[in-house]
């Protein structure tokens, strides 16, 4: 399978706890993306980075939440302390240097008990 | 502030008719559009794009019409099949810009293909 693939699927965390989602762009793409989506919502950008650089954070909230694309292994979404207000699907999408068309993963579910 | 829009929840079309989904956007910025279909449980899938440069692209059944004047873009699919039954959003883009290519979504317009 050679698209986005994100992991875990279903991520169950417990106030307080830290998140950590997963996502490998698709084969020969060096751009990510992060994008959450709240019930009954679009989504909303988060982050874009490439690797070993963050390009655009402008919709990551100030405190809590980092994002990182090493050099080496999968993009990493880190979400610290979690509250409930966290609880959303979180996607992740690639594309090749032209930023044009976003290809997605099928999201990790958060859910905050 | 909501900088695009998709004014109709849902839309119920009879199979074999055509099905138009419209946006509209107010960030005159944008010069880039796209349309995604999602399954519940799934990411969103691409299906056809537009630069501002066009004002028509077509795929297949898929057709995208931008009016710039009016800031709206529709999809058109012709003919409508069940399997088109999905949520469908309309995405933007200021591709000309900082060197972002985040991209803005409207809340999505519920397709229902009736058989």
């Amino acid at each position: 399978n050679a698209g986005v693939m994100q992991n875990p699927r279903h991520l169950v965390r417990r106030r307080g706890q830290e998140a950590r989602l997963r996502c490998s762009p698709m084969k020969g793409h060096s751009h990510v993306y992060w994008y959450r989506q709240l019930p009954e919502e679009g989504l909303k950008f988060m982050v874009y980075l490439q690797k070993e650089n963050i390009i655009d954070e402008s919709g990551m909230p100030k405190e809590r939440f980092s994002a990182e694309f090493p050099k080496e292994g999968p993009s990493i979404l880190r979400i610290q302390q979690v509250v409930r207000g966290d609880s959303a699907a979180y996607f992740c999408a690639s594309s090749d240097l032209y930023g044009q068309p976003q290809h997605f993963g099928d999201g990790t579910r958060l859910s905050i008990l | 502030d909501q900088q695009v829009k998709q004014n109709s929840p849902s839309l119920s079309v009879q199979e074999g008719r055509i099905s138009i989904l419209n946006c509209d956007y107010t960030n005159s910025m944008f010069d880039y559009f796209l349309w995604y279909k999602k399954y519940p449980a799934e990411g969103p899938t691409f299906l056809i794009s537009i630069s501002s440069i066009k004002d028509k692209n077509e795929d297949g059944r898929f057709t995208v019409f931008l009016n710039k004047s009016a800031k709206h873009l529709s999809l058109h699919i012709v003919p409508s099949q069940p399997g088109d039954s999905a949520v469908y959003f309309c995405a933007a883009s200021a591709n000309s810009g900082a060197g972002s290519y985040q991209l803005t979504f409207g809340k999505g317009t519920k397709l229902s293909v009736i058989p």
